[in-house]
């Protein structure tokens, strides 16, 4: 059973980076193409999905978070990292990693989220 | 981006009841379509994906239907588990992916 983690500072102080590690478990990412999304969760915005990397390192960000994000992967300790730079309290969320599953229906390739971690309450105050 | 609008944002049923929630695109998005079900304090969980195709392990007691623009999340016999919020998530257009706003889903 595949299982994800998130881990992390809970506590920011604006104007800070973000950091957080996912680490997966129950599956090996280099043993082929893993695609690892971030999504994070405010009352705010409800969820929103900030990006996804794959497991040789190709990213893919949501143009509003593009300026200020960086995903990474350490294929030897079965982690993706995230880093939001400039956080302020807008920030404030619980953050989420998910495997992005690609499957064949009817001729087409679609995607979903099929693993979650528990998720990862940030939040930014000074 | 692709805007999904779920309705309603909230409903109350009872157990054994039958209901249904719409979501609905922007713009076509064909069958890309996922459903997910949270639970208070729990990470989301794939229930159906391609707008019909229950995930494995989840109850049949849960339908999905649409295409294009406009697709339903119908929930039958309510059992007291299934109360909890409902997200749509398009993957048509990305990046970025999408989420609506949520339904909850209320014991009456």
């Amino acid at each position: 059973q595949v299982q994800l983690q998130e881990s992390g500072p809970g506590l920011v102080k604006p104007s800070q980076t973000l950091s957080l590690t996912c680490t997966v478990s129950g599956d090996s990412i280099s043993g082929g193409s893993y695609f690892l999304s971030w999504i994070r969760q405010s009352a705010g915005e409800g969820l929103k999905w900030i990006g996804r990397i794959d497991s040789s390192g190709i990213t893919n960000y949501n143009p509003s978070l593009e300026s200020r994000v960086t995903m990474s992967v350490d294929t030897s300790k079965n982690q993706f990292s995230l880093r939001l730079s400039s956080v302020t309290a807008a920030d404030t969320a619980v953050y989420y990693c998910a495997s992005e599953h690609y499957v064949m229906v009817r001729g087409l390739i679609v995607s979903n989220f099929d693993f979650w971690g528990q998720g990862s309450l940030v939040t930014v105050s000074s | 981006d692709i805007q999904m609008t779920q309705s309603p944002s909230s409903l109350s049923a009872s157990v054994g009841a039958r209901v249904a929630i719409t979501c609905r695109a922007s713009q076509s998005i064909s069958n890309y379509l996922n459903w997910y079900q949270q639970r208070p304090g729990k990470a989301p969980k794939l229930l159906i994906y391609a707008a019909s195709i229950l995930q494995s392990g989840v109850p049949s007691r849960f339908t999905g239907s649409g295409s294009g623009t406009d697709f339903t999340l119908t929930i039958s016999n309510l059992q007291p588990e299934d109360f909890a919020t409902y997200y749509c998530q398009q993957s048509y257009s990305t990046p970025p992916i999408t989420f609506g706003q949520g339904t909850r889903l209320e014991i009456k």
